[in-house]
């Protein structure tokens, strides 16, 4: 079964400054959808930046970017000129794209606070 | 604002009773998806329904129960609730049955058990 493994229960960052969050998955298949949701006070969640495993160019989404490292099977966000509004929880999540279920997978969570 | 409501916001009751959460998707959207999300953990995929069918099903209980109506709207259904059943549950819908179409989630319902 696949799993989703986020090692950093919580991550702080000076306003501007640069913040990655890790993520590491296990899975035997070769086709896989990869998400990172934000889920900030309001506990709404927020779909950031997807990426599909048949790529291999990093996805971009203005200050968000993933660095896809498929061999490794780890897909880290880095957020760019961090800003007060990013304070959130940020949780990872794999989708199957061979498994008829399509269950999404989550990552416990990783807390971002940022720092004015 | 997604676009995806969910009625009611809060929901408190005692235990071994049944609520029904209810969940209006996007205009357009097909499939809703049904999440638990306890206290600072993950979320959990309970179960999705595709144009009034059954099409995924997740860690859902033999307790919890969902349908989706010739509207498209979706009720999910908890009973004989427990302490552990206190959670957000969150709604979600997509254009399309497959997860890859982008989810656009509801503001949650919490439920407490007391």
């Amino acid at each position: 079964a696949q799993t989703v493994t986020q090692s950093q229960p919580e991550m702080s960052v000076q306003e501007a400054e640069t913040v990655t969050l890790s993520c590491t998955y296990d899975t035997s298949e070769s086709d896989y959808y990869l998400f990172w949701y934000k889920q900030p006070p309001s506990r709404q969640m927020i779909l950031v930046i997807r990426q599909e495993a048949y790529k291999q160019q990093n996805a971009t989404e203005n200050r968000f970017s993933v660095n896809f490292q498929k061999a490794a099977k780890s897909f880290s966000l880095k957020i760019s000129d961090s800003q007060l509004g990013d304070a959130a929880m940020y949780f990872c999540a794999y989708r199957s794209e061979t498994d008829s279920n399509y269950q999404l997978i989550w990552g416990a969570g990783t807390k971002l606070i940022i720092k004015p | 604002d997604s676009g995806v409501t969910q009625t009611p916001k809060h929901l408190i009751t005692a235990t071994g009773q049944r609520v029904t959460l209810r969940c209006s998707p996007r205009s357009g959207d097909l499939s809703v998806y049904w999440y638990q999300q306890s206290l600072d953990q993950g979320l959990q995929f309970l179960i999705q329904y595709y144009n009034g069918e059954e099409r995924a099903k997740g860690n859902i209980l033999e307790r919890f129960s969902a349908q989706q109506f010739p509207d498209l709207h979706s009720e999910l259904n908890l009973s004989s609730l427990e302490l552990g059943d206190s959670a957000l549950y969150f709604c979600a819908s997509s254009v399309g049955s497959g997860f890859y179409n982008e989810q656009f989630f509801g503001p949650g319902t919490r439920l407490t058990v007391l």
